[in-house]
């Protein structure tokens, strides 16, 4: 039992490229979550979704797309990298409705940075 | 206002009681969350207290909840090295029906031997 994980742990992007980031969870957890942090910040949500097929913004989501095409996976793309989205990403998944306390499981994070 | 907000940085002895304050949003959110953050890691959820309670005691660790004034209060007694680390406490809005969490900006509790 992994639980969330994150690839890649790393990587350096030039402005302009692309790249996509898998988050994958074995817990066969409904919800699921992509949030970045940056220094004195905490966590702010970019998107996430409630199930297989669906997704819905955050706080932060300009600049970057989800797809949930699998339950078990969540990808956020980056189209265009800038500067600004240096930061480190985390991905997390909680069970669904009903079950009250909503406790978040968190990947380690990719640390992107963007020149 | 609309931000959670915690002090950015606490120093204390090993063996002191350590006190992380933060101040919510909303004083009807239903469920407020200390998740606790090691170096290079993701987080992970310390501890939550439903808005029905007061105050929550789980081993070295004790929440105190003021709905009145919208304060959450983490206390850990005889604080180790082990526990420097960044501190997170969140909540989750009444509204949210998609276990949507608010973090605040995070206090790095430091430990000194």
């Amino acid at each position: 039992n992994a639980g969330v994980t994150q690839t890649p742990k790393f990587r350096v992007l030039k402005t302009g490229q692309s790249m996509t980031l898998l988050c994958a969870q074995d817990m066969n957890h409904e919800y699921m979550y992509w949030y970045r942090q940056d220094p004195g910040m905490g966590l702010r949500l970019i998107h996430y979704s409630v199930g297989e097929g669906t997704t819905a913004k955050g706080e932060v989501p300009d600049g970057y797309n989800v797809s949930r095409l699998k339950k078990q996976n969540f990808l956020l793309g980056l189209e265009s990298a800038a500067p600004s989205q240096t930061s480190v990403y985390f991905c997390a998944s909680s069970q669904g409705q009903g079950t009250g306390v909503y406790e978040q499981y968190f990947g380690p994070g990719t640390r992107l940075t963007v020149t | 206002g609309e931000d959670v907000e915690q002090s950015l940085f606490l120093s204390v002895r090993e063996g002191d009681s350590s006190v992380i304050n933060c101040t919510y949003t909303d004083s009807s959110s239903t469920y407020l969350y200390w998740y606790k953050q090691e170096p290079g890691a993701g987080l992970q959820l310390l501890t939550y207290i439903f808005s029905n309670m007061d105050m929550k005691q789980d081993q070295r660790l004790t929440v105190l909840l003021n709905k009145k004034d919208k304060h959450l209060s983490l206390r850990i007694a005889d604080t180790q090295t082990g526990d420097s680390a960044i501190y997170f406490c969140a909540e989750m809005r009444p509204s949210s029906n998609t276990g949507k969490l608010i973090f605040g900006q995070g206090t790095t509790l430091q430990v000194k031997p």
